[in-house]
């Protein structure tokens, strides 16, 4: 069965330094969903792409967080400076289209730990 | 502007005995729903989808959910727990349609807990 892939599972990074996430979604899938998920509470949504395109971005604090797709394919979330706020679950996740109805496919996260 | 409320933050239930993980939601547009569930180093899976068909919605894992508009809830159930139930549960909202008024809304999440 195909799946979002994220990479890397685990980061731990000092303030102040950049990290970057890498997701691949399901082949075929136009869209493509970045969220952030505090310890304890549900995801947020960061940023959402239909292909390469930026279809919302305003919940990504864009003085540090930036996002892109490319080719409207595989995906990177980058952080620069990290701040230890930023402590926190990164999920991918892609669905066929972006209509409310379609499922969306959850990768298994990358854990951001800042020091 | 839309929302969801998970009632309980967490839920505790005996092994074989019903569970029901409520999830009430506000929104301007007419919503799609959504249960998703979360095992511990898990990723999200959906468990089931209410998009405007039947209002009884059936899941994987013999999870079922109604849609009550006039309640604006979309409570989870289950007849009978099974120790392998035990994760966190997500109600997710998004309004048909999409404009900047229209995010994918989470829930805060129900910790499901099952007693032997």
């Amino acid at each position: 069965e195909a799946e979002v892939a994220q990479s890397p599972r685990y980061k731990i990074t000092e303030k102040s330094q950049a990290v970057a996430f890498w997701c691949d979604p399901i082949s075929g899938h136009a869209t493509l969903y970045w969220y952030r998920q505090i310890l304890g509470q549900g995801p947020e949504l960061l940023v959402q792409f239909q292909d390469e395109s930026v279809v919302d971005d305003s919940q990504l604090p864009k003085d540090r967080f930036s996002a892109e797709r490319l080719k409207g394919v595989d995906s990177t979330l980058k952080i620069q400076p990290a701040e230890l706020g930023d402590s926190a679950m990164y999920l991918c996740a892609s669905s066929l289209r972006e209509t409310a109805g379609y499922e969306q496919y959850f990768g298994p996260g990358t854990r951001l730990t800042v020091t | 502007a839309q929302s969801v409320t998970q009632l309980d933050s967490h839920v505790s239930v005996s092994e074989g005995t019903p569970v029901l993980l409520r999830c009430n939601y506000s929104s301007s547009y007419s919503p799609s729903l959504f249960w998703y569930v979360q095992h511990p180093n898990k990723g999200l899976q959906l468990l089931l989808k209410y998009t405007s068909a039947a209002t009884l919605v059936k899941g994987i894992n013999g999870f079922e959910a109604e849609f009550k508009k006039s309640e604006t809830s979309f409570h989870l159930t289950k007849p009978s727990a099974h120790m392998s139930d035990a994760a966190e549960y997500f109600c997710v909202v998004r309004p048909s349609g999409y404009s900047s008024a229209s995010k994918i809304i989470f829930g805060s999440g129900t910790r499901l807990s099952i007693r032997p």
